[in-house]
């Protein structure tokens, strides 16, 4: 593909609800990476994919966010039982290889809403 | 670790006129990586320059460069004839260096919004 792609672009889901958000990494990179844009905390990392080894978790807010990568391609972040402060814009990146000098991608995001 | 700090939370310049936005960092790491991004209101996160700590020739594309002083940790963007489409939230992020091949995710500071005036 073009670039990367985020589906879906806007989720509006209830308190203790669960949630999936998806990733389609460009073409080829195998370093996929996500994010979190909140207003109160700024940009944050999330979590940290390269090829099929085990991910970077470190950053993940709560036993509650987990994340899947298939095939080495394509990524779902799961919220389960979503609180309002979950509330944010999820982005995607990803790079050509898992390494800090490749420059990371970024997808337009998915807004969340937890009412 | 590390962290970024972007100290003008807004900026409005004329349009064609030259602009800059401050960064600082701070980290115990001799060796990592520096970006600019910008992100428009479409949201999309877009790369704008990056410079190798290691290198001392401050990096250049286009009409963006930076001023980078590594001793006081500084890390400035320079947008030279600005334009109405600059306008957008400007980001500095670090990224530490890994050897041995290897990445984890960007620390970014807060943000820095630009408005070009027309």
């Amino acid at each position: 593909g073009a670039g990367v792609s985020q589906s879906p672009s806007n989720k509006v889901t209830e308190k203790g609800k669960d949630v999936e958000l998806r990733c389609d990494p460009i073409s080829g990179h195998t370093a996929l990476y996500w994010y979190r844009q909140s207003l109160g905390q700024g940009l944050e990392f999330l979590i940290y994919f390269q090829g099929n080894s085990a991910p970077d978790k470190s950053g993940l807010p709560s036993d509650r966010f987990s994340a899947e990568r298939t095939g080495g391609s394509v990524s779902t972040l799961t919220i389960q039982r979503t609180q309002q402060e979950d509330s944010a814009v999820y982005l995607c990146a990803s790079s050509l290889a898992g390494q800090s000098k490749m420059a990371q991608y970024f997808g337009p995001g998915t807004r969340l809403l937890v009412l | 670790a590390q962290t970024v700090t972007q100290s003008q939370p807004e900026m409005s310049v004329q349009e064609a006129e030259t602009v800059t936005l401050s960064c600082t960092y701070d980290t115990s790491e001799n060796n990592y990586y520096l970006f600019w991004y910008k992100q428009p209101p479409s949201r999309q996160m877009i790369l704008v320059i990056r410079q190798e700590a290691y290198k001392q020739q401050n990096a250049t594309e286009n009409r963006f460069s930076v001023n980078f002083q590594k001793a006081a940790k500084s890390f400035s963007l320079k947008i030279s004839d600005s334009q109405l489409g600059d306008t957008a939230m400007y980001f500095c992020a670090f990224m530490k260096r890994y050897s041995g091949g290897g990445a984890d995710g960007l620390t970014f500071g807060k943000g820095t919004h630009l408005i070009i005036q027309p």
